[in-house]
């Protein structure tokens, strides 16, 4: 079953705007971890954060993490055409499932120049 | 460092054939995954090895799949027979030891595979 589930499935904007996608998860966690996906590659690491976090920021990504509310944000500002992909949060519920991600289904992002 | 790699990117075979897909971790890496992903089930997690020793196979789907890691360098994922329904993107994935508890999964670009 999926732990992760992204908001909106599909988002499309212009260059230049930001992106926001939203994460929900069901159970506790260890930390939460953002993915992004070109098409034909394989899932590139962006940000992790930890389950004491509140927000991180990487250069244009800025995530924030809600524990009460089970959900995570990624923010794009100053989007770019290869920005364009599909992101994915994934959760690690530590414990005995140490080590062990669970994806959301994705939130493909269109960025037009 | 060049990455996990995955052999081989694109395999095509027929119904009740044996299809083995291949992982070389990055060095020094001491966890690996293979997921599966598909347009209707999206990434899932079929088996992790810790230090080769496979820790975690409730992801695989029925006894036709199979998983070995021989060594720290390599690892296959078996399917036999194959059928249709496997079609689908297999990705490996490894991470680095785990000094603090938490490290980011590093993805192969993934083995195609149809079954027809």
């Amino acid at each position: 079953s999926q732990q992760g589930e992204e908001d909106p499935q599909a988002l499309s904007i212009q260059e230049g705007e930001n992106a926001t996608m939203n994460c929900s998860y069901k159970t506790s966690i260890n930390n939460l971890q953002w993915y992004r996906q070109n098409s034909g590659r394989g899932l590139v690491h962006l940000i992790l954060i930890r389950s004491n976090e509140r927000e991180k920021h990487s250069g244009r990504l800025r995530v924030t993490l809600d524990t009460s509310k089970k959900s995570s944000s990624l923010l794009i500002t100053a989007s770019r055409a290869a920005d364009t992909a599909s992101y994915f949060c994934a959760t690690d519920a530590g414990g005995t499932s140490y080590g062990k991600l669970t994806f959301g289904q994705g939130t493909i992002l269109t960025v037009h120049p | 460092d060049a990455g996990v790699i995955q052999s081989p990117r694109h395999e095509v075979t027929e119904m009740g054939q044996e299809v083995t897909l291949r992982c070389k971790p990055i060095s020094g890496h001491n966890s690996l995954f293979w997921y599966r992903q598909t347009m209707m089930r999206g990434l899932e997690l079929l088996i992790y090895f810790n230090n080769n020793v496979p820790i975690d196979d409730s992801g695989m789907p029925e006894d036709r799949f199979s998983a070995k890691m021989p060594n720290a360098s390599f690892s296959t994922l078996k399917i036999q027979p194959s059928e249709p329904r496997d079609s689908a993107v297999y990705f490996c994935a490894s991470s680095s030891p785990r000094a603090s508890y938490n490290s980011p999964l590093h993805f192969g670009n993934g083995t195609r595979l149809t079954v027809t």
